[in-house]
């Protein structure tokens, strides 16, 4: 059963700590994207990755990083540096990084930082 | 990055009435995308659009592009209690980052 799948599901941390968001995709999609959502806000871009091994700024990365080494896995790491971390987490895939292709999402993580 | 406008923020209607989201660039676009996230869901992909004045339907709801390629339209007929959600627009700029924009989105309440 193809898909993304995203964990877990809610996640809880203390302020000062970093945390890592999981995000897999078996689709072999080339392309990545961790977002956040805020409410009222729509999706804000974090960051993408168009290939294993690369990846770019998206409009909001400060206090935030990614690694893509692997083409199935693009994880994100919520660092202490990111001011406001309570969000909601979204990572999508897509067949390739341009605009035309769809971006399929994951169920996303809700993260509490207190 | 890209300027997109959704409006409006919220809708709320009775069940059967019709509703409207539309979606606004300063710029010319490449293209549009749709996407629907259900209360507590992740987004959904909806459609596609990529031609000058193009209309598409799914069912109730109609899809259109502006002639101008720097608007779009999301309508729904005869609304129904599963058509609540977030409706959000994702746009690509000619000539612009290939990465699209999303818009705020548009919340639609359906009242029964």
């Amino acid at each position: 059963d193809g898909g993304i799948t995203q964990s877990p599901k809610y996640l809880f941390r203390k302020e000062g700590q970093n945390v890592t968001l999981s995000c897999e995709q078996n689709l072999n999609h080339d392309a990545m994207y961790w977002y956040r959502q805020d409410p009222g806000q729509g999706l804000r871009l974090i960051y993408y990755s168009q290939i294993v091994n690369d990846f770019q700024k998206g409009d909001i990365a400060e206090g935030y990083s990614v690694s893509r080494e692997k083409k199935e896995s693009f994880p994100l790491t919520v660092t202490s540096a990111q001011k406001n971390p309570t969000a909601f987490y979204l990572c999508a895939s897509s067949l390739g990084a341009q605009g035309i292709y769809e971006q399929y999402f994951g169920p996303g993580t809700r993260l509490t930082v207190t | 990055g890209q300027q997109v406008m959704q409006i409006p923020q919220y809708q709320h209607v009775q069940e059967g009435e019709d509703f409207t989201t539309y979606c606004n660039s300063s710029t010319t676009l490449s293209n549009i995308q749709w996407y629907k996230q259900r209360p507590g869901g992740h987004p959904v992909f909806l459609i596609q659009l990529v031609k000058s004045g193009e209309v598409k339907k799914q069912k109730r709801l109609t899809f259109q592009f502006g002639e101008a390629k720097k608007n779009s339209s999301l309508h729904i007929t005869a609304t129904q209690t599963t058509d609540v959600g977030t409706y959000f627009c994702a746009l690509r700029a000619s000539g612009g980052s290939y990465i699209p924009t999303f818009g705020r989105g548009t919340s639609l309440i359906v009242h029964p």
